[in-house]
């Protein structure tokens, strides 16, 4: 059974600190993505990694950062949260990186709240 | 650049009465669709793809999506609810861009399946 888990659930955070948000994905999947979810506005997406190593912005990547050190891995980095960032953050994954056919697998979701 | 459109961002509906979610998308490049489900707390998971072919797309659960490719659109219908099926329903376009998968969500649809 395919799985991509976030470290936490639900997290709670104080304006200014640093936020690390981890995914993990068993499938060995070439891509990742990390979206923000927040109500009215859908899914937005943040970052994505199509490799190792390797980083993309999307649609809304300013005050974050994410890392790829390992295929399995991905991480979103808030360097000092702020109380826009309030929101639920969804990890996906997904095979290749040509193929516009292929399903994204999403992780259950990390609910972040900023004070 | 591709669009997804969901006007409708609640649905409420009797149990076992029939719905349909409208999903409008405009892109410049040929397309794939997608429905994806979101259960309360937890993540999206695809509820169905049109690749090709039929313009019927049938899932497992009793959902059918309609694609009709001149006006444009991507309904999903089911002919008898349950409350099992309350949920957020988020419609997707798949493209290539710059060699990626590019995948754009619409803004969600919020179906409440009343008792």
């Amino acid at each position: 059974d395919v799985k991509v888990t976030q470290s936490s659930r639900y997290l709670v955070k104080r304006t200014g600190e640093k936020v690390f948000l981890e995914c993990v994905q068993d499938m060995d999947h070439e891509n990742m993505f990390w979206y923000r979810q927040d109500p009215g506005l859908g899914l937005r997406l943040i970052y994505f990694s199509y490799d190792v190593k390797m980083k993309e912005k999307g649609d809304i990547p300013e005050g974050y950062s994410v890392s790829r050190e390992k295929k399995e891995r991905f991480s979103l980095i808030l360097e000092s949260a702020s109380t826009n960032q309030t929101s639920m953050y969804l990890c996906a994954s997904s095979s290749a990186g040509e193929s516009p056919l292929d399903e994204q697998f999403f992780g259950p979701g990390t609910r972040l709240t900023v004070l | 650049a591709q669009s997804v459109t969901q006007l409708d961002s609640q649905v409420p509906v009797f149990e076992e009465a029939p719905v349909e979610l409208r999903c409008n998308y405009s892109s410049s490049v040929s397309v794939y669709l997608f429905w994806y489900v979101q259960y309360p707390n937890q993540g999206l998971q695809l509820l169905l793809k049109y690749l090709s072919g039929s313009t019927l797309v049938e899932s497992i659960n009793g959902f059918e999506a309609e694609f009709n490719k001149s006006q444009t659109y991507f309904q999903l219908r089911k002919p008898s609810v349950h409350i099992s099926d309350t949920a957020e329903y988020f419609c997707a376009v798949s493209a290539n861009s710059g060699g990626y998968q590019k995948v754009t969500f619409g803004t969600g649809t919020k179906l409440q399946v009343i008792p």
